[in-house]
C-alpha cells in the first residue's frame, strides 16, 4: 500500500497570506496526486488532479506542484472560504488501491 | 450539472446488513467508473470500492473485502453498496463518488455526493 504523509496537520495562517501544504508518498507515483477540500458538514470537492491540473472552476490562487514522492499545495492570498481541511490522494496503481493523506487543517490565524 | 445523490442510510446492529445507493445525473453514468469512499466521524477519508463501467471489474479495499459488494445498474443510473456483517468500525459517512475522467484506469474523484451516514451500533 502506497502511504500518503500530509504536513503539517494543522496550519494556522492569516487572511491575506499564503498557506503551503506537503504531502509525501511512501513511493513514487508519478504525477497520479490529486488534492481536495473539504468544509465541515460538506462533501470534498477536487480542486487538483494531475499534480497541478486545476479542476474546473477552481481559482487561480490554487496551485499544486510536485512528482514522484513530494507535492505541494499553495494558496496564495488566503480568502476567508479558503480555510477548511485538505486531502491529498494518490491514483497511481491499477488495479485501484487508492490511499489518502490524514488531511492538514488550515485554520485563521 | 452533474450530480449524485446517496440514500439508504441509517442505524443497523454489529452483524447486520444495510444497502446504499446512489443516482447519477447530469453525465453518462454509463460510461464512468464509480467509487464509494467513507469517513469515519472526525476522521480522514478512505477508499471503499470501485465498479467499472459495465460492471466488469470490481475492487474493494482491504477492510471490507468479503463483506461489502458494490453494484451498479445503468438503466437506473444507479450505483449500490451492499453492505454485510457490518462492525462498529464502519460507522461512517459513505460518500458515492464519479471518476473524474470516462474509461479505464487509476482515476481521481470528482464529483462527491453529498454523503450518507451508517451507523452500526447496539
Amino acid at each position: 500500500e502506497i502511504v500518503m504523509t500530509q504536513s503539517p496537520a494543522t496550519l494556522s495562517v492569516s487572511p491575506g497570506e499564503r498557506a503551503t501544504l506537503s504531502c509525501r508518498a511512501s513511493q513514487s507515483v508519478s504525477s497520479d496526486l490529486a488534492w481536495y477540500q473539504q468544509k465541515p458538514g460538506r462533501a470534498p470537492r477536487l480542486l487538483i488532479y494531475g499534480a497541478s491540473a486545476r479542476a474546473t472552476g477552481i481559482p487561480a490562487r490554487f496551485r499544486g506542484s510536485g512528482s514522484g514522492t513530494e507535492f505541494t499545495l499553495s494558496i496564495s492570498s488566503l480568502q476567508s472560504e479558503d480555510f477548511a481541511v485538505y486531502y491529498c490522494q494518490q491514483y497511481h496503481k491499477w488495479p485501484p488501491r487508492y490511499t489518502f493523506g490524514q488531511g492538514t487543517k488550515l485554520e485563521i490565524k | 450539472e452533474v450530480q449524485l445523490v446517496e440514500s439508504g442510510g441509517g442505524l443497523v446492529k454489529p452483524g447486520g446488513s444495510l444497502r446504499v445507493s446512489c443516482v447519477g445525473s447530469g453525465f453518462t453514468f454509463s460510461s464512468y467508473t464509480m467509487n464509494w469512499v467513507r469517513q469515519a466521524p472526525g476522521k480522514g477519508l478512505e477508499w471503499v470500492s470501485s465498479i467499472s463501467s459495465s460492471s466488469e471489474f470490481r475492487y474493494y479495499g482491504d477492510s471490507v473485502k468479503g463483506r461489502f459488494t458494490t453494484s451498479r445498474d445503468n438503466a437506473k443510473k444507479s450505483l449500490y453498496l451492499q453492505m454485510n456483517s457490518l462492525k462498529v468500525e464502519d460507522t461512517a459517512v459513505y460518500y458515492c463518488v464519479r471518476d473524474g475522467n470516462s474509461g479505464y484506469g487509476a482515476n481521481w474523484f470528482d464529483p462527491w455526493g453529498q454523503g450518507i451516514l451508517v451507523t452500526v451500533s447496539s
